[in-house]
């Protein structure tokens, strides 16, 4: 594809239900970063794929959330239990290479909102 | 500890002025990347530019030029005869020897006509 997509774009949630967000990089690239950006911040780090390898989950906040690469393609993040301070906009980005002497590409972002 | 400094939250200019989005890093890396990132209304990120810690040669591209200083650990953004489209949320961010990319807070950019 042209670009980096993620869906669905709007997510309303009610607190305790679960959600999966999906991204589907620009073909070829062999990275992934997942991050999340609140209102008025900048992207915070969450997880990075090398291929379907997750070789850095460090930004993961709780246990609650859990990203996967089965095929080394499209991701999916995936929050259990929602709290409220899960709303915020979460990023998907990719890039061709493993380091950041690659350009990441971000895709238009899932704005989730937990009541 | 790696940390960027957007000291600009907001900035507030009339169409066709010049005007210049401040960025101060902090890394221990010798090898390291500075990036800049626009972000629309629309929500999007939008890449505009890299530049490694060993190029200190300025950069235009169009109405955009970049300034980056390793003495003073810097990486401004200037945007020349502003236009109501480069309305956006401008973010600075840092790459060092791992894969994150640490982020400023942004500088809000708003250009009126």
């Amino acid at each position: 594809g042209a670009g980096v997509s993620q869906s669905p774009r709007y997510k309303v949630a009610k607190r305790g239900q679960d959600v999966a967000l999906r991204c589907d990089p620009i073909s070829g690239h062999v990275s992934l970063f997942w991050y999340q950006q609140a209102l008025g911040q900048g992207p915070e780090f969450l997880t990075y794929f090398q291929n379907e390898a997750q070789l850095d989950k460090s930004g993961l906040p709780s246990d609650r959330f859990f990203a996967e690469r089965p095929e080394g393609s499209v991701s999916t993040l995936k929050i259990q239990r929602t709290q409220q301070e899960d709303s915020a906009v979460y990023l998907c980005a990719s890039s061709l290479g493993a380091t950041t002497v690659y350009t990441q590409y971000f895709g238009p972002g899932t704005r989730l909102t937990v009541l | 500890a790696q940390k960027v400094t957007q000291a600009q939250t907001e900035i507030s200019v009339v169409e066709k002025e010049d005007v210049t989005l401040d960025c101060v890093y902090e890394t221990r890396d010798t090898t390291y990347y500075l990036f800049w990132y626009k972000q629309p209304p629309s929500g999007e990120l939008v890449f505009l530019i890299r530049r490694n810690s060993f190029d200190e040669q300025n950069e235009i591209s169009g109405r955009y030029s970049w300034n980056f200083q390793k003495s003073t650990s810097s990486f401004n953004f200037t945007i020349t005869a502003s236009q109501v489209v480069d309305s956006a949320v401008y973010f600075c961010a840092l790459g060092g020897n791992n894969r994150k990319l640490i982020w400023g807070l942004g500088t809000s950019l708003a250009v009126n006509p």
